[in-house]
């Protein structure tokens, strides 16, 4: 267990729809990443977070976002969703001080029916 | 072409054999190398990494660096059936990108 959570596990939705993958990093972590996930395309870098601030943007389509909370959470909006965007989403936390450790949460499956 | 190349198997071995995992990249400007490991259904796990040229141990593993054929190579010794997952390469651009190749699937064979 490498102390990062993400909800929901699974996520089941129609194309059009906006919905909302949330992440919690490791206690003490101030970095967040998020990935994406695919038979195709391997893992996609999508944003970076530090401390709420964004510092580092990949991939990431116009029609999502994300933001990072006080306490550190954070939270990842895919809007109207298209059948490609069925995917593994993981969130990912790392140490202060360190930019090369990162620590994988279990991940959310989303499947755009 | 991708950025970072990596063969996506399946690789299977017998119990006890040496495993070498691979990847090949175009962009000079990498200075960090990582392996992650990944099992069915769960997130990547960070294996090792690696500044520059060279060679890193750790226990039955072993990562190596060659910027000047810009190769990156993970042995893995006396491999075991629990050693079955897939092998992700990883790559740092700058401080906060980082590349992943597709992943390499293992099967170690008892």
């Amino acid at each position: 267990d490498s102390g990062v959570t993400q909800t929901p596990k699974h996520l089941i939705t129609a194309t059009g729809q906006r919905v909302t993958l949330r992440c919690s990093p490791r206690s003490g972590d101030l970095s967040v990443y998020w990935y994406q996930q695919s038979l195709d395309q391997g893992l996609q870098f999508l944003i970076q977070y530090y401390n709420g601030e964004e510092r580092a943007k990949g991939n990431i389509l116009e029609r999502f976002s994300a933001q990072q909370f006080p306490d550190l959470h954070s939270e990842l909006n895919l809007s109207s969703l298209e059948l490609g965007d069925s995917a593994l989403y993981f969130c990912a936390s790392s140490p202060f001080g360190t930019v090369n450790e990162q620590y994988f949460g279990p991940g959310t499956r989303l499947t755009v029916t | 072409q991708k950025e970072v190349e990596q063969d996506p198997g399946p690789l299977s071995v017998p119990e006890g054999a040496i495993v070498s995992l691979n990847c090949t990249y175009s962009n000079s400007a990498f200075q960090y190398f990582m392996w992650y490991r990944q099992y069915s259904r769960k997130g990547p796990e960070l294996l090792m990494y690696t500044y520059s040229s060279g060679n890193k141990e750790d226990g039955r593993f072993t990562a190596q660096v060659d910027k000047s054929s810009k190769y990156i190579s993970l042995f893995i010794r006396d491999s075991q059936p629990s050693d079955s997952a897939t092998y992700l390469c990883a790559m740092k651009a700058g401080t906060y990108k980082y590349i992943f190749g597709t992943g390499t699937r293992l099967k170690v064979l008892a």
